[in-house]
């Protein structure tokens, strides 16, 4: 089993649309979820990261975590053909130091005019 | 807001040399960095724990002697790809967390992206 897991996709949505991309992850012990985005050929960029149960949100971005499920989410609002990347879940696994993150194996997402 | 730098961004070598990418924090001091590969259409997988004035910490199957990695400074880590081999064709990744160590204080450098030939 992966320590983190998301769909590879590719998830299609019109522009103006919800996008919502999801991840789970193996350690109950992680303690810090980040989710990045990342265009071919560039370096991930941080959207958001989540430490407590509940939502969190940043504009058009929410993320959502649910510990006891070993769930985070992020959902995009007024989905842009701009977000079209691929995007990144990362966990900073319990006992490791922070910033040692796993990553899953990200989610292509695209939206459509 | 702070900014990690990665040099170089592109690198083209012949197999058997060696390659430097360095990693460094222009508006911050990095106590640590992390050191990522990224193989194409795949995920970042982490390889190695950079400590400013420590040993670098490497993840399970990942060379040290092939990877040298050298954090001599709170602002700079070096990654040295010894005896590159095509395999070993990557994008290079690191990442500086903070002084602080606060939440969130984890910034990435623009990647490098090395092909051996």
């Amino acid at each position: 089993q992966k320590e983190v897991e998301q769909n590879s996709g590719p998830l299609s949505v019109p522009e103006g649309a919800i996008a919502s991309l999801n991840c789970t992850y193996s350690d109950r012990g992680s303690q810090s979820f980040f989710w990045y985005r990342q265009y071919s050929g560039k370096s991930p960029e941080l959207i958001m990261f989540i430490y407590s149960n509940g939502d969190k949100e940043d504009g058009r971005f929410t993320a959502q975590l649910n510990k006891a499920s070993q769930y985070v989410s992020l959902l995009i609002r007024d989905s842009q053909p701009s977000d079209s990347a691929t995007y990144l879940c990362a966990v900073n696994p319990g006992g490791t130091s922070y910033g040692k993150l796993t990553f899953g194996q990200g989610t292509i997402l695209t939206v459509h005019p | 807001g702070a900014v990690v730098s990665q040099h170089p961004s592109r690198v083209i070598c012949k197999s058997g040399t060696s390659v430097k990418i360095e990693c460094r924090s222009l508006d911050f001091q990095a106590t640590t960095m992390f050191w990522y590969r990224q193989f194409p259409k795949q995920s970042l997988m982490l390889m190695a724990t950079s400590n400013e004035g420590s040993k670098a910490t490497y993840e399970q199957g990942v060379e040290k002697d092939k990877f040298l990695i050298n954090h001599a400074s709170l602002t700079l880590s070096t990654l040295t790809v010894t005896s590159a081999h095509p395999e070993d064709s990557s994008f290079y990744i690191c990442s500086a967390r903070g002084t602080s160590g606060g939440s969130g204080e984890l910034f990435f450098g623009e990647g490098s992206r090395l092909t051996v030939l």
